[in-house]
C-alpha cells in the first residue's frame, strides 16, 4: 500500500493561510490524492482530491508537485473551526480493492 | 439524506459479552469500511467490503467478524471483548471510482470493562 507522511501539528493564527504538507513518494500513476479532516468528536469528512492538477473548492485548494511524490493542502484563510486533524491519504486500488488507509494524520491548532 | 448511520453511540460491555455495531448507508455505495480509533491515535481500517457477499480483512482485523448481506448494511461483530477493544469505532461507505469521496458515520464508542 502506498503511504503518507505528514507532520504531527502544525499551528496557524486565525484568518491566515495555513499549507498543510504531505509525502507520498511511492505514489502509484493511477492513485488520486485525498484530503480528509477529522473534528473533535466528529467521523472524518472529506476536504478535497485530486490526481495531477491543482484543484480547488470552497473548502480548500490542493497543490499537487509536477512529479506528485507530494502534495499541499492550502486553506486560505485559517478559521476556529478549521481545527482538526488533517489526513492525507491516496486510493488504494490492488486489484479490485479499494482500501482507504489512513496516516497518522496532522494535527492543526488555530490560535485566535 | 441520512448518509451513513450507526447504532449504537455508546456502549459498555463486559470482558467476554458479545455485541454487534450497525451500520447502514442510503446511498447505494458498493463499497463500505470499518475503523477504530484509539484515543489520540489515527484510524485503523479493521475489515471492508466491495459489494454485498464480498469482505476483505483490513490492518487489524483480529477479534472482529463482519457480513455483507445486503448493499446497505455492514455490520461488525465483536464475539469475545476485551479491553483492548476499547475504542471509538467508525464506518464509512463510498462509491466506486478511486476519485470518489468517502462518507463517515458519527461512530460508536465502545467500553469493554
Amino acid at each position: 500500500d502506498a503511504k503518507t507522511t505528514q507532520p504531527n501539528s502544525m499551528e496557524s493564527n486565525e484568518e491566515e493561510p495555513v499549507h498543510l504538507p504531505c509525502n507520498h513518494s511511492t505514489i502509484s500513476g493511477t492513485d488520486y490524492i485525498h484530503w480528509y479532516r477529522q473534528l473533535p468528536s466528529q467521523g472524518p469528512e472529506y476536504v478535497i482530491h485530486g490526481l495531477t492538477s491543482n484543484v480547488n473548492n470552497r473548502m480548500a485548494s490542493l497543490a499537487i508537485a509536477e512529479d506528485r511524490k507530494s502534495s499541499t493542502l492550502i486553506l486560505h484563510r485559517a478559521t476556529l473551526r478549521d481545527a482538526a486533524v488533517y489526513y492525507c491519504i491516496l486510493r488504494d486500488f490492488g486489484g479490485a480493492t479499494n482500501k482507504l488507509i489512513f496516516g497518522t494524520g496532522t494535527l492543526l491548532a488555530v490560535q485566535p | 439524506n441520512a448518509g451513513v448511520t450507526q447504532t449504537p453511540k455508546f456502549r459498555i460491555l463486559k470482558i467476554g459479552q458479545s455485541m454487534t455495531l450497525q451500520c447502514a448507508q442510503d446511498m447505494n455505495h458498493n463499497y463500505m469500511y470499518w475503523y477504530r480509533q484509539d484515543p489520540g491515535m489515527g484510524l485503523k481500517l479493521i475489515y471492508y467490503s466491495v459489494g454485498a457477499g464480498i469482505t476483505d480483512k483490513g490492518e487489524v482485523p483480529n477479534g472482529y467478524n463482519v457480513s455483507r448481506s445486503t448493499t446497505e448494511d455492514f455490520p461488525l461483530r465483536l464475539e469475545l471483548a476485551a479491553p483492548s477493544q476499547t475504542s471509538v469505532y467508525f464506518c464509512a461507505s463510498t462509491d466506486r471510482g478511486r476519485n470518489t469521496e468517502a462518507f463517515f458515520g458519527q461512530g460508536t464508542r465502545l467500553t469493554v470493562v
